[in-house]
């Protein structure tokens, strides 16, 4: 079945510093992947999405890009920002009906910026 | 518009007992997703429920179901709990199928299971 895998946190960053959240699955054709985060005491939320291979998506800062031939869609921002610490989930949506056609998270990363 | 709703947000239950959990999904949106968050285990698929009918199931035990009812709101129950049923339950609701959009998540239900 699908997978996906992210780094194991928590990251801990100095504000304005690089981030990068690895994120690599297992998939069979072509999935769709998406960022989610989730604040402290929120629910999820979407950050951003690539559904086919080459994609970027962005918002807030964030990119990924969809990488197939390295099965990779690593979330990454210049600049971080003390309001960007939360969870950070990797997820894949299979393509094909059945039990695949539904959202497979990885197990999330805590990223922690200090001012 | 209001997002989506769980009730209710924390609860304590014995092994043994059952527990019913609530999600009123975003105004219009017709399915609505479970999931079960461990700090161990991440986020788990339990069941997706459109137009009152599960479409689809992860690999849980039979003791956890669910029901969507006519205006879309969606419960849970999880019956003989366990200890580690001990966990944060997200409901997320889209305008179609999950698979096919975008999830709205809720604040979640916080389960602890003495």
């Amino acid at each position: 079945g699908n997978s996906v895998t992210q780094m194991e946190g928590p990251v801990t960053l100095s504000e304005e510093a690089f981030l990068t959240i690895n994120c690599t699955y297992t998939a069979t054709g072509y999935p769709s992947l998406f960022w989610y985060v989730q604040y402290p005491g929120e629910g999820l939320q979407l950050l951003l999405k690539a559904t086919k291979a080459d994609d970027k998506g962005s918002n807030k800062g964030f990119e990924a890009t969809y990488r197939k031939e390295t099965t990779s869609f690593h979330l990454e921002k210049g600049s971080v920002q003390v309001s960007d610490s939360a969870v950070y989930f990797c997820a894949l949506r299979g393509d094909s009906g059945g039990s695949n056609y539904k959202l497979t998270f990885g197990k999330g990363t805590l990223l922690t910026v200090n001012p | 518009k209001a997002g989506v709703t769980q009730t209710p947000r924390y609860l304590i239950k014995t092994r043994g007992q059952q527990v019913t959990l609530s999600c009123s999904p975003i105004s219009g949106h017709r399915s609505v997703s479970w999931y079960q968050q461990t700090p161990g285990q991440g986020l788990q698929f339990l069941f997706e429920y459109f137009s009152e009918t599960q479409r689809n199931k992860g690999n849980f035990p039979g003791r956890f179901s669910g029901r969507q009812f006519s205006n879309s709101r969606s419960e849970m129950n999880v019956s003989t709990l366990e200890l580690g049923d001990s966990a944060l339950y997200l409901c997320a609701s889209s305008l179609g199928l999950a698979a096919t959009g975008e999830l709205f998540f809720g604040e979640g239900s916080r389960l602890t299971v003495l």
